[in-house]
């Protein structure tokens, strides 16, 4: 069983980056693919990428291409999303989610508890 | 690749709620389904169309034929409401792809 331990909230300007963490709690954390997906107010789940550390290189939804970069940190278990050139239609909660099956059609199985990025001047 | 559920589903306690998704051909993907309550993260209720993880009530089933996956929830209850999301993953490009979501309103 993996479990998620998020970061905390936070408010940033319009135009500003922000970072969100997700830190790892069980076994093979270079296998299994971390996902990040956000819930906007009013709107549906949107995904924005995932990685899988032993593979290295992540994949980006490509509405978000070069402004999200997602990367994992093997040592700490740590999986880090930092989204970019920032407006107010970022404000959303956004979540990390881990597959644990290798295989990209398969569910996401276990979720973060879910960071709220406020956007706002 | 365009997942599109209806917005809204209301059914009354007891009676059967049937959640659609529609895409193109989706009867070759593999479709997931996640139940997201309030202030909550979802969970995935079914997976690969129509199996239920452990844990999920079996008045949960699904299915998935030509264009369309189907959530079923049997019996509804009271704390069944909540927004339902279908998933796939598409090769080209590869990514993951939500449908709008459907919020159940138990009546």
């Amino acid at each position: 069983q993996v479990q998620l331990l998020q970061s905390g909230a936070a408010v940033k300007k319009p135009g500003s980056s922000v970072r969100v963490s997700c830190k790892s709690f069980g076994d093979n954390f270079s296998s299994y693919t971390t996902n990040w997906v956000r819930l906007a107010p009013g709107q549906g789940l949107e995904w924005l990428g995932r990685i899988t550390p032993m593979f290295g290189s992540a994949v980006y939804a490509q509405k978000f291409q070069g402004r999200v970069t997602i990367t994992a940190d093997e040592s700490t278990t740590t999986a880090h999303m930092d989204l970019t050139s920032l407006r107010s239609e970022d404000t959303a909660i956004y979540y990390c989610a881990i597959r644990l099956n290798p295989s990209e059609a398969a569910s996401i199985d276990h979720w973060g508890q879910g960071t709220l990025v406020t956007v706002s001047s | 690749y365009v997942l599109t559920q209806p917005p809204s589903v209301s059914v009354a306690p007891g009676e059967t709620a049937r959640i659609t998704c529609d895409g193109n051909n989706i009867r070759s993907k593999s479709v997931h389904w996640y139940q997201q309550k309030p202030g909550q993260a979802p969970v995935v209720c079914i997976h690969y169309d129509s199996d239920r993880p452990s844990g999920i009530p079996e008045r949960f089933s699904g299915s998935n034929s030509g264009n369309t996956a189907t959530l079923t929830i049997s019996r509804v209850e009271a704390g069944d409401e909540a927004d339902y999301y279908c998933q796939v993953w598409d090769s080209t490009p590869d990514h993951v792809v939500f449908g709008g979501g459907t919020k159940l309103t138990v009546l």
